[in-house]
């Protein structure tokens, strides 16, 4: 089935120690995305890439970078975790056209741990 | 800028009791509509879609339509389950974003 993959699913880390996440997908999809949700909350949405570029959100700290080195795969860099950071990391992709919408897939999500 | 505004949460039911989710947007243009449920410990799951006014998205018994004369996107379900508990988040599109609003959690009881 046509997917999106999200390695780890349990990521815990120590405060400061640099850490990436995974995501990969099999849809094709030029578009893919990364958001954090915090408990209770919906999540946010911290950049995206559009095919190879890359559109990042305003208020996403400078801490958080993205690769995306082929349509397939796309991390997400922490280089210097705090306690904040704790969260739900989701990772999305749509099929997009220019000037038209199209639905968002999300892969199951890594849980990031900050020790 | 766009926002969703959906009901306050929880909202606890007992078994076969029927579901009402109110949501709301205010939007510039014509976004889609959509509905996605978050299980615990999961990611976001896409429950349904509507992308133009009168519209009825479905799925699994679940039904909204978008009403651009209310600007609403009510979820409803005529017979909840058990397994129906979870979050439930309504949100839209307009380009590439995806806007969410604050989600409800929905419990059902036996």
């Amino acid at each position: 089935d046509a997917m999106v993959i999200q390695n780890p699913r349990y990521q815990v880390t120590q405060f400061g120690k640099p850490v990436t996440l995974s995501c990969s997908q099999t849809l094709n999809h030029n578009v893919m995305y990364w958001y954090q949700q915090k408990s209770s909350q919906a999540p946010k949405l911290l950049f995206h890439y559009y095919d190879k570029d890359f559109n990042n959100e305003a208020d996403t700290p400078d801490n958080f970078q993205s690769r995306r080195p082929n349509t397939s795969f796309c991390f997400l860099d922490i280089r210097s975790p705090g306690l904040g950071d704790a969260a739900m990391y989701l990772c999305a992709t749509s099929s997009l056209v220019r000037s038209s919408t199209d639905t968002q897939y999300f892969g199951p999500g890594t849980r990031l741990t900050v020790l | 800028g766009d926002s969703v505004t959906q009901m306050e949460g929880p909202v606890t039911l007992s078994e076969e009791a029927f579901l009402t989710i109110n949501c709301t947007y205010t939007a510039t243009g014509y976004p889609s509509l959509f509905w996605y449920v978050q299980y615990p410990g999961e990611g976001l799951q896409l429950l349904l879609k509507a992308t133009k006014a009168d519209d009825k998205g479905s799925n699994k018994g679940f039904e909204a339509t978008y009403r651009k004369e209310t600007t609403s996107f009510h979820l409803e379900k005529g017979s909840v389950q058990v397994s129906d508990s979870a979050v439930y988040f309504c949100a839209l599109s307009a380009r590439r974003a995806l806007t969410f609003g604050s989600g409800t959690r929905l419990q059902v009881q036996p």
